[in-house]
């Protein structure tokens, strides 16, 4: 079965700075997806970005990004320039390539974006 | 267009009583999913749907079960209630089934057993 481990539960990142929340899984498949999600107040989960595990590139998308380390099974998101927006619940999440749509989530990180 | 809709947003049950849950999917998507929330488990995978089928079930007693529609709104009912079954629940749905869409989740539904 699949893992997903977030090991900071909480962060905290001023405005305008950088934050990189921590991601890590364990798997004896080839071939995955990784997304990271955000969930704010309002309950609903947001895509922020997604990886395919064949790529080598990490996936970028405006002011975030992520470091995929495949071989240490690892995808840590990084925020640039923090807004206050950005405060939220963030959830890393797993497919392998043969589940369907069935996601495996990590337990969360409560990122606290502060004026 | 329209985002996921689930319906009802709040919902207050009595233990051993029934309930029965909605996810209206984007239009045009196909596949739905079911996540449980707890504070306690975090997000778990329930079941999901595509094209009327039951593709994928995750490790949940038979009380919780589900249907999807031929528009592809899917039901989810959960019987005999528990306490334990407090949780948020939320639908996702996607285009396909797999492959690397993101999934677009609903607002959930608040569930409270007591």
């Amino acid at each position: 079965a699949q893992t997903v481990t977030q090991s900071q539960p909480e962060m905290s990142v001023q405005e305008a700075e950088t934050v990189t929340l921590s991601c890590t899984y364990d798997t004896s498949e080839n071939n995955y997806y990784l997304f990271w999600y955000k969930q704010p107040p309002s309950r609903q989960m947001i895509l922020v970005i997604r990886q395919e595990a064949y790529k080598q590139q990490n996936a970028t998308e405006n002011r975030f990004s992520v470091n995929f380390q495949k071989a240490a099974k690892s995808f840590s998101l990084k925020i640039s320039d923090s807004q206050l927006g950005d405060t939220a619940m963030y959830f890393c999440a797993f497919r392998k390539e043969t589940s369907g749509s069935r996601l495996t989530f990590g337990e969360g990180t409560q990122l606290t974006v502060n004026p | 267009k329209a985002g996921v809709t689930q319906t009802p947003r709040y919902l207050i049950k009595t233990r051993g009583q029934q309930v029965t849950l909605s996810c209206s999917p984007i239009s045009g998507h196909r596949s739905v999913s079911w996540y449980q929330q707890t504070p306690g488990q975090g997000l778990q995978f329930l079941f999901e749907y595509f094209s009327e089928t039951q593709r994928n079930k995750g490790n949940f007693p038979g009380r919780f079960s589900g249907r999807q529609f031929s528009n592809s709104r899917s039901e989810m009912n959960v019987s005999t209630l528990e306490l334990g079954d407090s949780a948020l629940y939320l639908c996702a749905s996607s285009q396909h089934q797999g492959g690397n869409s993101g999934y677009t989740f609903g607002s959930g539904t608040r569930l409270t057993v007591v």
